[in-house]
């Protein structure tokens, strides 16, 4: 069973600090991506990442999928209060075609003004 | 955004009462998901279809079932509600199982 672990599990930072957070696996996968979650909504995808070693950047969010693929961080430079929610990453296992993506835990983030 | 709703929004049962929960999309999109969300866990597939009429399980399938006449729509019926089964619901879909998933704004079920 390919797993991803999402490290920390919680952040709490100041407004215009800086953060990463780690989504990390010992499996493979074929592509990444990347939700936000607010309060009392669904998951938003923000970005899919597909190639080794891709770096993909959103306004002030940095995604980057590791040289093998098997893990995955996203950094966010001059954090908000609109930043804050739960970040979630999913995979999808190679040759997955009809295999439903692997999703981890989550890191909640809050950032304080 | 992508055009997905679930009805209810919220909803309070008894133990031992039939629930339907249902997911509507007007995207089109062959597949649909049905997961739900509780502290600790993340979230979680109970079960997905990929076309009408057909589905198969995920890993919390057992006390669920689904069922899917139209493209359009995806119902979850938890057949006899028990408190484990209190919980946020999401729906989702993609077009294809490895694309990004488009969730709808949940349904808060509470058990008692």
């Amino acid at each position: 069973t390919q797993l991803l672990e999402q490290s920390p599990q919680f952040l709490s930072i100041q407004e215009g600090e800086n953060l990463t957070v780690y989504c990390n696996s010992s499996s493979v996968f074929s592509s990444l991506q990347w939700y936000r979650q607010e309060p009392g909504e669904g998951p938003v995808l923000l970005v899919t990442v597909v190639t080794g070693g891709e770096v993909k950047k959103l306004k002030r969010l940095t995604f980057q999928f590791g040289d093998a693929r098997k893990d995955s961080s996203l950094h966010i430079t001059a954090a908000q209060p609109g930043d804050t929610g739960l970040y979630l990453c999913a995979g999808a296992p190679p040759n997955s075609g009809n295999t439903p993506l692997v999703f981890g835990k989550g890191t909640r983030l809050s950032v304080i003004a | 955004d992508a055009g997905i709703t679930q009805s209810p929004r919220h909803k309070v049962t008894e133990t031992g009462t039939p629930v339907t929960l249902r997911c509507h999309q007007t995207e089109n999109h062959r597949y649909m998901y049905w997961y739900r969300q509780d502290p600790g866990h993340g979230l979680r597939l109970i079960h997905y279809s990929y076309g009408v009429k057909d589905t198969d399980k995920g890993e919390v399938s057992d006390g669920y079932s689904v069922s899917r006449s139209k493209t359009e729509d995806f119902l979850l019926t938890l057949e006899s509600a028990t408190s484990s089964q209190t919980s946020v619901y999401f729906c989702a879909i993609s077009e294809l199982q490895r694309d990004g998933k488009y969730f709808g704004p949940g349904t808060r079920l509470t058990v008692t």
